[in-house]
């Protein structure tokens, strides 16, 4: 199993302001994925980021708002733009080797917009 | 594009009973099936999976059935713990959406 970490795990801000998430993997992986996780909700995905491409967004979910970098096999970044209270959420990094293996997710970023 | 149905939405159990959550996909051509735990302030990890030309799976006190025709899947915990409790998802990887889709998630309590 891959080991991932996100950074930050918590943050508040300010409505209005930009929030950038990192993801780390311990190994190299192909597909790496970012979720949305309202409160007391379900997973809903955002983007999938292959490295070397440019990230496919989900519908609902617009690169201006949301966007994703992916420099190599181990690390990728989610940005969260001109925050409002509605973007306080937890944003989770998943990670797999590929199409439909396991999929792995980080301990999440829990996010409050204030 | 696929659509994973999960029920119950929460689910009180005594401890040592067995808890069962069941899930229904509408996507014929999805072949695989994971469930993750989440716990409080955690990530979801995955406890167990199957794909889709097997119909059951064990593993220790967590099993997971699939049903091809019917298109639904369940997760059987036997001999719960309080360290069972804890949110839990399935999700459905269909053939052609390339992503995971989840369902709504079950909240489930182990009283001791």
């Amino acid at each position: 199993s891959a080991v991932i970490s996100q950074k930050p795990s918590r943050d508040i801000c300010q409505r209005g302001t930009s929030l950038t998430i990192q993801c780390q993997v311990d190994s190299q992986v192909t597909m790496m994925f970012w979720y949305r996780q309202q409160p007391g909700q379900s997973l809903t995905l955002i983007a999938t980021a292959n490295q070397g491409s440019e990230a496919t967004y989900e519908s609902g979910f617009v690169i201006d708002k949301f966007p994703i970098s992916r420099p190599n096999l181990t690390f990728s970044t989610l940005t969260v733009s001109n925050m409002s209270p509605e973007d306080s959420s937890i944003y989770l990094c998943s990670v797999e080797a590929g199409k439909n293996t396991e999929a792995f997710f980080g301990q999440g970023t829990r996010l409050t917009v204030v | 594009g696929e659509n994973v149905e999960q029920h119950p939405s929460t689910l009180s159990v005594q401890e040592g009973d067995s808890a069962v959550i069941k899930c229904t996909y509408s996507d014929s051509a999805s072949n695989y099936f994971p469930w993750y735990k989440q716990e409080l302030g955690k990530g979801p990890q995955l406890i167990i999976d199957i794909r889709s030309n097997v119909g059951e799976k064990k593993d220790q006190r967590i099993a997971v059935t699939l049903n091809k025709t019917a298109k639904h899947f369940s997760l059987h915990i036997t001999e719960t713990q309080p360290e069972d409790s804890a949110v839990y998802f399935c999700a459905a990887w269909g053939e052609y959406g390339n992503k995971l889709v989840f369902g709504a998630g079950t909240i489930l309590r182990v009283k001791s």
